[in-house]
């Protein structure tokens, strides 16, 4: 099946900073991939929608300010949360969408990756 | 645009019961429902999907209803294992488009 990686698994960083994160198809090319927002025990998120070569979709209520997403290449998109806060902590999880093969249409997620803002 | 209900919100069941979750959804024009399973601190895994042309799809253990005219899906767990016990999400989406709608999870416990 289709893999998709994110880097990092988890960080920790101070409020004021900024993140980056990496979501990776790694044995498909795609040329949209979705990022989530998990909180604990509830739903995921959706957040905004990449696209490569074009800008993002955000979903209502998502700062794109906060949330810079960059979708390069058709294998990575990052997101980057700008100036931090403790409210941003959450667990961030990206999905790519399959365009081709046995499992078109279908959506894989990557393994999340873990946001604390002291 | 779509909204996905999602029922129970907990299940708890005795091992070699089964389980169902059911969800409804808003739009008419969605047309593809997966089902994820998610395991603590884990991604979603998909389990199983069926598509707006086939009213039953099954997988061993595991299968899944539609009923379009209603606008719900249910997802059946026959013969639990304590290794089921997760968190399952039902979404939908319309063929042309990108976005998948979750429902808002059934956390599932099969207890041994």
């Amino acid at each position: 099946g289709a893999v998709v990686s994110q880097h990092p698994s988890w960080v920790i960083c101070k409020s004021g900073t900024s993140v980056k994160i990496e979501c990776r198809s790694l044995d498909f090319q795609a040329t949209t991939m979705f990022w989530y927002r998990q909180f604990p025990k509830q739903s995921l998120m959706l957040m905004a929608t990449s696209n490569e070569g074009s800008k993002a979709t955000y979903e209502q209520g998502v700062e794109k300010d906060k949330f810079l997403i960059n979708h390069a290449s058709l294998t990575l998109s990052t997101l980057t949360v700008t100036s931090a806060h403790p409210e941003d902590s959450s667990f961030y999880i990206c999905s790519a969408r399959v365009t081709t093969g046995g499992s078109y249409n279908e959506q894989f997620f990557g393994p999340g990756t873990r946001l604390t803002v002291l | 645009g779509e909204n996905v209900e999602q029922h129970p919100s907990t299940l708890s069941v005795q091992e070699g019961d089964s389980a169902v979750i059911k969800c409804t959804y808003s739009d008419s024009a969605s047309n593809y429902f997966p089902w994820y399973k998610q395991e603590l601190g884990k991604r979603p895994q998909l389990i199983i999907d069926i598509r707006s042309n086939v009213g039953e799809k099954k997988d061993q253990r595991i299968a899944v209803t539609l009923n379009k005219t209603a606008k719900h899906f249910s997802l059946h767990i026959t013969e639990t294992q304590p290794e089921d016990s997760a968190v399952y999400f039902c979404a939908a989406r319309r063929y042309n488009f990108n976005k998948f709608y979750f429902g808002s999870g059934t956390k599932l416990n099969v207890k041994p």
